[in-house]
């Protein structure tokens, strides 16, 4: 069946070092992407989105990367940092007019002074 | 104030007790989700409602029934509480008129059945 799935559930860093976090998509139709940064204790957030028509996405810190041919999206976290620390999902949306976002198991980032 | 407000926080409760989770929202959005989440499996979807008088199954709603009693209030309902409904529920909501809506998250109701 479809599915997103991410390839490492806990991922630890040193401060200062980049992160990359996987996720793997199976539905060709989806034709949107949101990472969702959740922190202890708290709902998950939207923390960047991508487009299916796009590669790459930045922001302040961070990149998406997104390759259709291989159904894969990364999340980089350049110079991590403590506040990084969170489980990050990624959600795919599908196209069909019905935009139901669909969760990923969700990645555990772990930065360390 | 929170946009979607999530009441209980916690709740402990019986096997065999019946349960509701309560979910309600100021952010004006006609669509709203349950979803329960359980270490390493992510958050799944239980039920989704796109309006008023509209309610769809989701991944897993066996045990579940919802109930949208306005465009802001939506509650999720353990008929028959059991262990393994133990998790962290969280309440969403998006909006239809925006394109691949990103959805706004509850704080969670932390539920344990013993």
């Amino acid at each position: 069946g479809e599915s997103v799935g991410l390839h490492l559930p806990t991922l630890s860093v040193q401060e200062g070092d980049n992160s990359i976090i996987n996720c793997a998509y199976s539905n060709s139709a989806s034709d949107y992407f949101i990472w969702y940064k959740q922190e202890s204790g708290k709902g998950p957030q939207f923390f960047i989105d991508i487009r299916s028509n796009m590669d790459k996405r930045q922001g302040q810190r961070v990149t998406v990367l997104l390759n259709k041919t291989v159904k894969h999206l990364s999340l980089q976290i350049a110079a991590t940092q403590p506040g990084d620390s969170a489980v990050y999902f990624c959600a795919e949306i599908r196209s069909g007019g019905s935009y139901i976002p669909t969760f990923g198991r969700g990645t555990s980032l772990i930065v360390h002074p | 104030d929170a946009d979607v407000t999530q009441t209980p926080r916690n709740r402990i409760t019986k096997t065999g007790k019946r349960i509701m989770l309560e979910c309600s929202q100021t952010k004006g959005h006609d669509r709203m989700y349950w979803y329960r989440q359980d270490p390493g499996l992510g958050l799944r979807l239980i039920y989704y409602s796109f309006d008023v008088k509209d309610i769809n199954k989701g991944e897993i709603s066996d045990g579940y029934s919802v109930s949208r009693q306005a465009q802001a209030k939506f509650s999720l309902s353990l008929e028959s509480a059991i262990p393994n409904q133990t998790a962290l529920y969280f309440c969403a909501t998006s909006d239809s008129r925006v394109v691949g809506g990103e959805a706004f998250f509850g704080q969670g109701t932390r539920l344990t059945v013993v």
